[in-house]
Parts: C-alpha cells; structure tokens; sequence
C-alpha cells in the first residue's frame, strides 16, 4: 500500500524559502502525478500545484510566481519550495497523489501533513 | 476561479439518519472533476467520492455522490458514529483547483 510522508523545517522566517520532500514508500512514483495542498484556518484547503513523474508541472497561479515542485524518481521523492514566505504562508502542507482515470480525478493518497510556521 | 459553495456549514443530526450536503459551483463544472472528500480533527482529508458520483476504494455504499452542471450533492444515507466528521467538495475542471469551505456533520 502506498505511503506518503512530509518531512521538513516546522518553522520557516519571513522572506525565506519553505522547503518541504514528500518521501513515497510501498510503491513507485512512476506513472503517477504527485502534488502539494495547504490547508490553513483563514483560507481553508488551497491546492499548490501537482509534478508528474516526467517532471511536467502545473501549479496554482496565485502562488506560481514563488512555488517550485520538482521530482526525483531515484530517490521516490518529490519537493516543494516557496520563496518570499510571509504569515500567510503559515499552514499544514500536505502532500498526495493524484491519480487520473476515465471517470475522473482524485486524490487519492495523503500524507499526514506537516505544521509549517512562518515567524 | 471557480468558487465552491458549500451549505449547511453545519449539519447536526442522530446517528442512523440521513445526511444530504449540497457543493454549488460558480460556474459549470464537469461531473468527472467533482470529488468529495471526508476529514477528521488531525487527520488528512480522505477520498470518498470522484466523477461525482464513483465511490472510491473500501468506502461504504452508505456515502453516494451525484449531481452535475453547478449543483453537487452528497448523501450519506444512514450516519454511522465515525461519519461526523468535515466534508469537502472539489473541483479540477478549471484553473486553478478549488475546494469549498467543508460541512462539518456533528453529533445532535
């Protein structure tokens, strides 16, 4: 079965860059799409952007000027960066994968979310 | 951006009852990027439903999905005690994804 787990700094300065790997266990990132989703009490849960295994991205525009997602298929990780952090970056990340079918898409397998403070 | 209305914000009902939560769409969504998601205090979110209406994997037929257009239901037709929880729709038909506010189902 597979596993996704965040793992990063809890606590990130102001104009400093958020780094945060998603480590996939139990099966392989290949094939799949992986993305990154925030969720904090002021703006609820807000989707980040998603990297396919190939490394095409597409990312939410209201942050695509500060996010990069990028992939590392030998290591079965995923990363996220956001620069110029400010408070309102301050939220639970959460890493998942997405997975495409005929009928739909979905995501499908969370990770269990990482505290990140922005002060 | 698609905005997703959720409504009631809060739903408090007895176990064994049946729950209906209403997701509307800002503008027209297609049924196949509607999914419908469950959480509980400390927890991530959970899938339930994709395509509006396909129930995902090991989730009880108890939970059903359905709607299209801009009006999305989701019904849950008999409340076991580990359904109160906060559910949420979303959205993948427009740019950039959305989710709406949740409905959190409490214990009346």
């Amino acid at each position: 079965q597979v596993q996704l787990q965040e793992s990063g700094p809890g606590l990130v300065k102001p104009s400093e860059t958020l780094s945060l790997t998603c480590t996939v266990s139990g099966g392989s990132i290949s094939n799949y799409y992986w993305t990154w989703i925030r969720q904090s009490p002021g703006k609820g849960l807000e989707w980040i952007g998603y990297i396919y295994y190939s490394g095409n991205t597409n990312y939410n525009p209201s942050l695509k000027s500060r996010v990069t997602i990028s992939v590392d298929t030998s290591k079965n990780q995923f990363s996220l960066k956001l620069n110029s952090v400010t408070a309102a970056d301050t939220a639970v990340y959460y890493c998942a994968r997405l997975v495409v079918t005929a009928i739909g898409r979905a995501f499908d397998v969370w990770g269990h979310g990482t505290m990140v403070t922005v002060s | 951006e698609i905005v997703l209305t959720q409504s009631p914000g809060t739903l408090s009902l007895s176990p064994g009852e049946r729950a209906a939560l209403s997701c509307r769409a800002s503008q027209s969504v297609s049924s196949s990027y509607l999914a419908w998601y469950q959480q509980k205090p400390g927890q991530a979110p959970r899938l339930l439903i994709y395509g509006a209406s396909t129930r995902a994997t090991d989730i009880p037929d108890r939970f059903s999905g359905s709607g299209s257009g801009t009006d999305f239901t989701l019904t849950i037709s008999g409340l076991e005690p580990e359904d109160f929880a906060v559910y949420y729709c979303q959205q993948y038909g427009g740019s950039p994804w959305t989710f709406g506010q949740g409905t959190k189902v409490e214990v009346k």
